[in-house]
């Protein structure tokens, strides 16, 4: 079953915060959050392993909630070079393939 | 992060002809690679789930006659589109796993059938 992404669209203006949404009605064990650029492949951003897990990086970081079967990517101070798609991959079990929501857009003008 | 390698980055051919994708993992060996298909704003849709030394598994709808994987190694698996057709046009990723756990993307063929 497909990840519900939300929301599908975001425009945001430099230093805006942002904060894209995962869910899923399957039990999770990881969720993995990619950006991708027009023409090209998705950038690995982040993992979370289930057990409840916060990471981050720079000024991007996610949650994973896995009683919800949800997960959160927060982008704070946003920048030009944010802009992208955003996917959460999901997997049920481990070593498994990714499962990809339908995206978000996420758009950052000066 | 973990490399992994396409070729060719985009084909162009006639409707009929057959056409093959390399996915290569360059400093890592794979056991189990995916192939995906993406439509121009859509998501990554899984194709089948490739694994060294024994047959491909694919997801419900996709037709394994047409769609042709084969695994040889531990670094290559490749895919080809047999008797490709003008919706056979898509951009087709492959991946790999590191460890396990964190997933790599190829950058991708752009497979336009005319």
């Amino acid at each position: 079953q497909q990840p519900v992404q939300s929301p599908q669209a975001v425009i945001l203006r430099e230093g805006e915060d942002a904060v894209i949404n995962c869910s899923s009605s399957k039990a999770l064990y990881s969720v993995h959050w990619y950006r991708q650029k027009h023409g090209e492949a998705p950038v690995f951003l982040m993992i979370l392993l289930k057990g409840g897990e916060q990471k981050g990086h720079d000024k991007i970081s996610a949650s994973f909630n896995e009683k919800k079967q949800q997960s959160s990517l927060y982008l704070t101070a946003s920048q030009l070079s944010y802009s992208g798609t955003y996917f959460c991959g999901t997997e049920s079990q481990a070593g498994t393939a990714l499962i990809f929501g339908k995206g978000t857009t996420l758009s950052v003008s000066s | 992060g973990a490399v992994v390698s396409q070729h060719p980055s985009w084909v162009i051919c006639k409707s009929g002809t057959s056409v093959k994708i390399e996915c290569r993992s360059l400093d890592f060996q794979a056991t189990t690679m995916f192939w995906y298909r993406q439509f121009p704003k859509q998501s990554l849709m899984l194709m089948a789930t490739s694994n060294e030394g024994s047959k491909a598994t694919y997801e419900q709808g996709v037709e394994k006659d047409k769609f042709l994987i084969n695994h040889a190694s531990l670094t290559l698996s490749t895919l080809t589109v047999t008797s490709a057709h003008p919706e056979d046009s898509s951009f087709y990723i492959c991946s790999a796993r590191v460890g396990g756990l964190e997933q790599f993307f190829g950058p991708g063929t752009r497979l336009t059938v005319l």
